[in-house]
Parts: structure tokens; sequence; C-alpha cells
């Protein structure tokens, strides 16, 4: 399974866009970009996932680069309830998800 | 239900006993995941239900965790003579199955052993 790196941590002031990174060199070609995050003491919630367009929907968008090696969320309009752990995942062939240590996101005031 | 619900949301017991924890998932899911989240750790995968087809068990740390899933719904998990490293936020996810790709957790179980 190709494995995704992302960056530690990253802080946002509300109300600016926040730009995720995640690097996934190795990804195959009918593997799916995932993007969970989970708020503290939270379940795991789902965000957006993508193949090989742009996605966007009610919470963020997507973009993969055209090798489909990186990509990045993007939250619009940050708000403090934004704050919470973003994993980055490239999806099993089973299905199986595995979380990294994920990018600790802190919206500020 | 609208989600997918776990109980109980958090279970102190202390070590040797045995625990059970259920999992509610979505309606109509036929892919149940069960996965464990210890402090500060990663996402553990412990065991899929997929339909009717056996379950994977291949992420089952030992003998002593089991799971059942009674009727294509409802899911337990039973962990026998429980250890203090058996600690942690069990969360359990559910699939739409076939193509549907994307799994959707419930809040999770903390469990603390004494």
């Amino acid at each position: 399974d190709a494995k995704t790196t992302q960056p530690t941590s990253m802080d946002c002031a509300e109300g600016r866009a926040a730009n995720l990174p995640c690097n996934h060199s190795t990804i195959s070609g009918n593997e799916y970009v995932y993007w969970y995050r989970q708020i503290h003491s939270q379940g795991p919630q789902y965000i957006i996932h993508g193949l090989k367009n742009n996605e966007t929907n009610e919470m963020a968008s997507l973009i993969i680069t055209e090798d489909r090696k990186s990509s990045t969320l993007i939250l619009p309009h940050a708000t403090l309830r934004d704050t919470a752990v973003y994993y980055c995942i490239v999806r099993a062939r089973d299905y199986k998800l595995s979380f990294g240590a994920g990018t600790t996101v802190t919206v500020r005031a | 239900g609208a989600g997918v619900s776990q109980s109980p949301s958090n279970k102190v017991t202390e070590k040797g006993k045995d625990v059970e924890l259920r999992c509610d998932p979505i309606s109509g899911h036929t892919a149940l995941y069960w996965y464990r989240q210890s402090l500060g750790q990663g996402l553990e995968f412990l065991i899929y239900f997929q339909g009717n087809s056996a379950p994977d068990k291949s992420g089952l740390p030992s003998d002593r965790f089991s799971a059942e899933r009674t009727g294509g719904s409802v899911s337990t998990l039973t962990i026998q003579r429980t250890q203090q490293e058996d600690s942690a936020v069990y969360l359990c996810a559910s699939r739409g199955g076939g193509s549907q790709e994307t799994q959707y957790f419930g809040p999770g179980t903390r469990l603390l052993v004494l």
C-alpha cells in the first residue's frame, strides 16, 4: 500500500483558507486518496476523496496533482471548529484503513 | 440510524475481566470494521466483516479478542481476560459495500483497564 507523508502540524487564522499538503509518491493507478479528520475525543470524520480529478464538497476541496504523487486538502474558510488532526490516506485494496500521525491543525482566532 | 453508533461510550474495567463492545452500523451497510486507537498511536485494524463472507481476523492481536456480527447488522467485539495494554479507544466503521468506498466511523468506546 502507498504511504503518505504529511507535515506534523500547522496553524491557520480563522476565516482564512487552510491548505494541507500530502505526499503519496508510491500511489498506484487505482488507489484513491482519502481525507479524514479527528476532533479531540471523537471518531474519525470523513471529509473527501478523489482518484484523479479535483473534488469539492460542502466541507472542502481536494486538489490532486497530474502525476498523482501529491494532493492538497483545502478548507476554504477555516473556523475554530476545524481544529483537529487531519489524515491523508491512500486506500488499501482490501479497504482496511491505516492512519499515520496526520497533521494537527490549529485554527486561531 | 443516521450514523454508526457504539456503546458504551466509556468502559472502565479491572484487569482479568471480560468486556463486550457493541457497534450498530449505518442501516444497509454490508461491510463493518473494528479498529483501535491507543493514546498517541495511529489507527490499528482489528477485524473486517463483509456480508456473509468469513470475517478477516488478521488484525486481532491475540486469541483474547473475538468479534461477531449477528444478522448482518450489529456487531460485538469481546475482549476476554482484559490486560492494561488493552486500554484504548475502540472504533467501529461501516461501508456500503461493493464499489462504495467510504468508511464512516462511530464515536468509539474508550476502554480503560485498571
